[in-house]
């Protein structure tokens, strides 16, 4: 099956600054890469999300950039802020069910 | 985007009881529903796919009679926690997948299970 490994699992940054969360996965058949934002005790909501047929996606200060080739994809945060703190999710998903495999989280910390 | 509830948002009950835990889609119908379970600072791990008016597809080690799942209806799965013990308790997230180009899925805000 599916396999994601998502680095780092904490980043510090400080207010200003860009964040990079990087996923890779395995299944080359894989073609939906959502990313999603969880603060403490809450759901994750889907913040931006890349097709296979796409290189790169941007939202504001969100961007999300595949390399299908090295199967590997990546969120940039630009700009963050203190309410950009929590954990962030990448995932990995095939077909038409749409089934993903989630990532194990990245906890990003923004300091003001 | 598509809203989902959950309820109870959280319960605590005695080990040997059982819980059921609502998963609803407000305002579209979810062809499929994902019931995700999750220990602090972990990841979400998948214990099972319902389709409505079909069996679920439990993933490997999830127990089928432990946890009961219901999808009656496209806008309602259950999850019913059998014979709760300490080592149930968990954050419980139901997810519902619409129809149509994105397949997205949208999550509920949780259940916190705790068994005493």
């Amino acid at each position: 099956g599916e396999n994601v490994e998502q680095h780092p699992s904490t980043l510090s940054v400080q207010e200003g600054d860009s964040a990079v969360i990087k996923c890779t996965y395995s299944d080359s058949a894989s073609n939906y890469f959502p990313w999603y934002k969880q603060e403490l005790g809450k759901r994750p909501q889907l913040i931006i999300d890349i097709r296979s047929n796409v290189g790169e996606k941007k939202d504001q200060r969100i961007a999300v950039t595949l390399n299908k080739t090295a199967k590997h994809f990546s969120l940039h945060i630009t700009e963050t802020q203190p309410e950009d703190s929590a954990v962030y999710f990448c995932a990995a998903s095939k077909g038409g069910s749409y089934i993903p495999t989630f990532g194990r989280g990245t906890s990003l910390i923004v300091h003001p | 985007g598509a809203v989902v509830s959950q309820h109870p948002s959280r319960v605590i009950c005695k080990s040997g009881t059982s819980v059921k835990i609502e998963c609803r889609s407000l305002d579209f119908q979810a062809t499929t529903m994902f019931w995700y379970r999750q220990f602090p600072k972990q990841s979400l791990m998948l214990m099972a796919t319902s389709n409505e008016g079909s069996k679920a597809t439990y993933e490997q080690g999830v127990e089928k009679d432990k946890f009961l799942i219901n999808h009656a209806s496209l806008t309602l799965s259950t999850l019913t926690v059998t014979s709760a013990h300490p080592e149930d308790s968990s954050f419980y997230i139901c997810s519902a997948q619409g129809e149509g180009p994105g397949n997205e899925q949208f999550f509920g805000p949780g259940t916190r299970l705790t068994v005493l």
